[in-house]
């Protein structure tokens, strides 16, 4: 599966979009990227997840690039209960593996 | 339905002892996995299952076993425990994805071991 790259932190402003950027430059044609958060002790949530296209659901908006090697997880009103490390994981096609790294840790301000 | 349910929530290990981790899930789900969470790190698959009977090695399977029954429990197992496996234990699960993708995994709330 390939990697991906994430910054380590980032603070964001209550009531603000929070943008996190992923890299994953080496990623192969039939390999998904999935985005899940970790609050604070719990177990890790599912946020979204795409192929090609950009995605949208009730939590999320996930921006792939054409060339598919970045993506761009969208909270378009950040909150409070948003704070939490997100993890960005590219999955290939027919394995469930899930590698996970370190992920950003968005911290949301008051 | 409860989703993904895991016992105990806390628990001291001495070295040496030997302890199973309880992970049930009642979503029918296929898949499942054993992860483990260091402080500060992302999750490590310990082991996974795609269906009773079927189970296979993850990434760090050394001092843990597993077993699967039914569909519905997978617990784990650590025999002989030492502090290098003090970490929080997270159980998961899945269906197989549609058109040959991937699935969403769906996690338990963790069981924190601590081995002394």
């Amino acid at each position: 599966d390939a990697k991906t790259t994430q910054p380590p932190s980032m603070d964001c402003a209550e009531g603000r979009a929070a943008n996190l950027p992923c890299n994953h430059s080496t990623i192969s044609g039939n390999e998904y990227v999935y985005w899940y958060r970790q609050i604070h002790s719990q177990g890790p949530q599912y946020i979204i997840h795409g192929l090609k296209n950009n995605e949208t659901n009730e939590m999320a908006s996930l921006i792939i690039t054409e060339d598919r090697k970045s993506s761009t997880l969208i909270l378009p009103h950040a909150t409070l209960r948003d704070t939490a490390v997100y993890y960005c994981i590219v999955v290939g096609g027919a394995t469930n593996k899930l590698i996970f790294g370190t992920g950003t840790l968005l911290a949301v301000q008051p | 339905n409860a989703g993904v349910t895991q016992t105990p929530k806390f628990r001291i290990l001495k070295i040496g002892q030997s302890m199973t981790l309880q992970c049930t899930q009642d979503m029918n789900h296929n898949y499942m996995y054993w992860y483990r969470q260091d402080p500060g790190m992302g999750l490590k698959l310990i082991y996974y299952s795609v269906g009773a009977g079927i189970t296979d090695k993850g990434e760090v399977p050394n001092g843990y076993n597993v077993s699967r029954s039914t569909t519905e429990d997978f617990p784990l197992r650590l025999e002989l425990a030492a502090p290098s496996q003090t970490s929080v234990y997270f159980c998961a699960s899945s269906s197989p994805g549609l058109a040959g993708g991937p699935d969403t995994q769906y996690f338990g709330p963790g069981t924190r071991l601590t081995v002394l």
